[in-house]
């Protein structure tokens, strides 16, 4: 069964850094691009990030809104991809879900996802 | 690019035809999937390439469309199928979510 959990959300304050972690279980890790979507409080979906697998160099790429403030990076031996948050806004704060990507008739999708762990960014 | 649904917000029946509507700033050809969200719940993919059904989804719900305009399609509603529905091009980055459609039933 493909378990995706993620962990590390907490409390922060306008300014400050955070990691999230999701770990994997059930499925080879190595072979899939994985990303990072997260949703605002009472707010629709916001796409994130990627990191694609080794066979592509674990390139990444980011939504617009973090660009330069947020990165993705990735530990196959632990099949765990984190996230790297810096200089956070209170506008960052929601729920970050991690998503397996998994490519098929010709396009990636987002077929198993995690429960999703909170960050707030307050003073 | 930009993903529109319409419409926002839907009620509707036990038994219903409903269909959503996603449309794409410009040309995305297949790579849209569709995705159900319950309250409290993560999303679940439910169609993925415009038109193929996730392994274990429903046969009452479809998928259509291709380039700028896209539709899913839910044949016969049943009470489960409350939540929101959000639609996803993966064609170019960055991805982009429409801003979902919340059905209630």
């Amino acid at each position: 069964e493909v378990q995706l959990v993620e962990s590390g959300g907490d409390l922060v304050q306008p300014g400050g850094s955070l990691r999230l972690s999701c770990t994997a279980s059930g499925f080879s890790f190595s072979d899939h691009y994985m990303d990072w979507v997260r949703q605002a409080p009472g707010k629709g979906l916001e796409w994130v990030g990627r990191t694609r697998n080794k066979a592509n160099s674990y390139n990444t790429e980011y939504g617009a809104s973090v660009i330069g403030r947020f990165t993705i990076s990735r530990d196959d031996s632990k099949t765990s991809m984190f996230l790297h948050m810096n200089s956070l806004k209170t506008e960052d704060t929601a729920v970050y879900y991690c998503a397996r990507a998994t490519f098929g008739s010709g396009t990636y999708f987002l077929d198993s996802w995690g429960q999703g762990t909170l960050v707030t960014v307050s003073s | 690019i930009q993903m529109t649904q319409s419409p926002a917000f839907l009620s509707a029946s036990v038994g219903d035809r409903v269909t959503l509507t996603c449309r794409a700033s410009q040309g995305i050809g297949n790579d849209l999937g569709w995705y159900q969200q319950r309250p409290g719940k993560a999303p679940k993919l439910l169609i993925y390439a415009t038109s193929h059904l996730q392994t274990g989804v429903p046969s009452r719900f479809s998928g259509g469309g291709s380039d700028t305009e896209f539709t899913l399609t839910i044949s016969s509603l049943q009470p489960e199928d409350f939540g929101t529905y959000y639609c996803l091009q993966d064609v170019a980055y960055p991805l982009t979510f429409g801003q979902g459609t919340r059905l209630e039933i």
